[in-house]
């Protein structure tokens, strides 16, 4: 196992267009989250899913933005009618929870997909 | 929502000098963790802390727990160039919901 994976690392688009990104998760992990982070800040919240269940999402997370885990494997994060306010670091992480219980060896990041809307 | 206030926000030394770098919070915590990021790349946890008044250490690195739970406290002995990188702190959340982290501090080490 690779780690996280996210692709792609880097994406630069124009303002009012559409992106995705994609995260695969650690194979074993069932939580995935998804976190922006801007410039000399850390990480925020911006959603979770216990396999294909989406849990909690931050009010960070506007109706412009969706997330899905369809099969409970990768992910997908969709930014609709991006602003250049939407430019940021986007981070995926996954973790492992056992019968409710989350097994506290940390979460594992990728490496992010740096968004810059032009 | 827990506030949690790391310092400095920035440190700037020379190779071979000290650190201290704090996190602080007002929220008692069940345990915290201490990630490091590097430029273009995702945090990866140094350490898990757990019990009030716990020490680890992590070759250079020692990590403390306050004994009542709500700060935490990074020192690096000789910090070298490959210490540079954004420290972050965000307390554990047994329930695995989420990680809040603290603002970060940004450390610089110069050969």
């Amino acid at each position: 196992d690779t780690g996280v994976s996210q692709d792609p690392r880097h994406k630069i688009t124009k303002r009012g267009q559409n992106v995705t990104f994609r995260c695969d998760p650690i194979s074993e992990h069932n939580r995935l989250y998804w976190y922006r982070q801007t410039l000399g800040q850390g990480p925020e919240f911006l959603t979770y899913f216990q396999n294909e269940a989406q849990l909690e999402k931050s009010r960070l997370l506007s109706d412009r933005f969706s997330a899905e885990r369809p099969k409970g494997s990768f992910s997908t994060l969709e930014i609709q009618r991006t602003e250049q306010g939407d430019s940021a670091m986007y981070l995926c992480a996954s973790s492992l929870s056992v019968r409710g219980v989350h097994l506290n060896y940390g979460y594992t990041f990728g490496s992010g997909t740096r968004l810059t809307v032009v | 929502t827990q506030l949690l206030e790391q310092s400095p926000q920035f440190l700037s030394i020379q190779e071979g000098e000290n650190l201290t770098v704090y996190c602080n919070s007002s929220s008692v915590f069940s345990s915290l963790q201490w990630y490091r990021q590097e430029p273009g790349e995702g945090p990866v946890l140094l350490v898990t802390v757990v019990t009030g008044g716990e020490v680890k250490k992590l070759k250079r690195l020692t990590f403390q727990f306050g004994d009542a739970r709500k700060d935490s406290s990074l020192h690096i002995t000789a910090a070298q160039p490959g210490d540079t990188g954004l420290y972050l702190c965000a307390p554990g959340d047994n329930a695995g919901n989420m990680l809040t982290f603290g603002g970060g501090t940004r450390l610089m080490v110069k050969p």
